[in-house]
């Protein structure tokens, strides 16, 4: 069992090309998270979707967009990079039925680097 | 306003116990969690608490007092492995996960 990967491992990037980071689950859990984590900042959620076919806005949203066409795969699309996107993307799902069920498991991360 | 409180770096030696506080105002709670995040690796899972009172799980134990907006992680027999960071994070009445930004525990020999 993977439980949940991402790709790329690491990227760098030129300010303005569309990039799309990849994430899979196959836990079969309901919600999945994109967060990024810059140093003291701690994690930010940028997207989540709570199922299948729905997605919602978190705490920094702009600049990002995402789609869930399917349980397992919830891809994130930079549309047109800036440098202030350079970051470590985390991926996430979780049950989410409530109670310990919410606990959130991650990917390992994308390493992005915008020049 | 949302706001979870953390040190930002704490230092121990190996073999000793330490405690890490957590402090938080959220909009409604419905539950703490405490993760362990190497350093270039995902933060991992280690403890949920709902209730007040003391989980215990091994080495890791995690208190909770909800009147008191209060959480500790407490790491007992430390080593050198345990160094980590440490993020507390509170699930809303929205059922959103607030996050700290963690506390970066150095274990010394």
């Amino acid at each position: 069992i993977a439980g949940i990967t991402q790709a790329p491992t690491s990227q760098i990037l030129a300010a303005g090309r569309r990039m799309t980071l990849r994430c899979t689950q196959d836990m079969r859990h309901n919600a999945m998270y994109w967060y990024r984590q810059d140093l003291g900042l701690g994690l930010r959620l940028i997207h989540y979707s709570n199922t299948a076919g729905t997605t919602g806005k978190g705490e920094v949203p702009d600049g990002y967009s995402v789609s869930r066409a399917n349980t397992d795969d919830f891809p994130l699309t930079l549309a047109s990079a800036v440098p202030s996107q350079t970051s470590v993307y985390f991926c996430a799902s979780s049950d989410s039925s409530g109670g310990a069920s919410d606990t959130q498991y991650f990917g390992p991360g994308t390493r992005l680097t915008v020049l | 306003g949302q706001n979870i409180d953390q040190p930002t770096e704490m230092t121990a030696t190996e073999g000793a116990i330490v405690q890490i506080n957590c402090t938080y105002q959220t909009s409604g709670f419905n539950g703490l969690f405490w993760y362990q995040q190497h350093a270039g690796e995902a933060p991992t899972f280690l403890s949920y608490n709902v209730l007040d009172g003391l989980e215990e799980k091994g080495r890791f134990s995690s208190f909770l007092s909800r009147s008191k907006g209060y959480s500790y992680l407490l790491l007992k027999e430390l080593q050198m492995k345990d160094s980590a960071s440490y993020l507390c994070a509170v699930i809303e009445s929205n059922y959103q996960l607030i996050w700290g930004a963690g506390t970066k525990l150095i274990i010394k020999p």
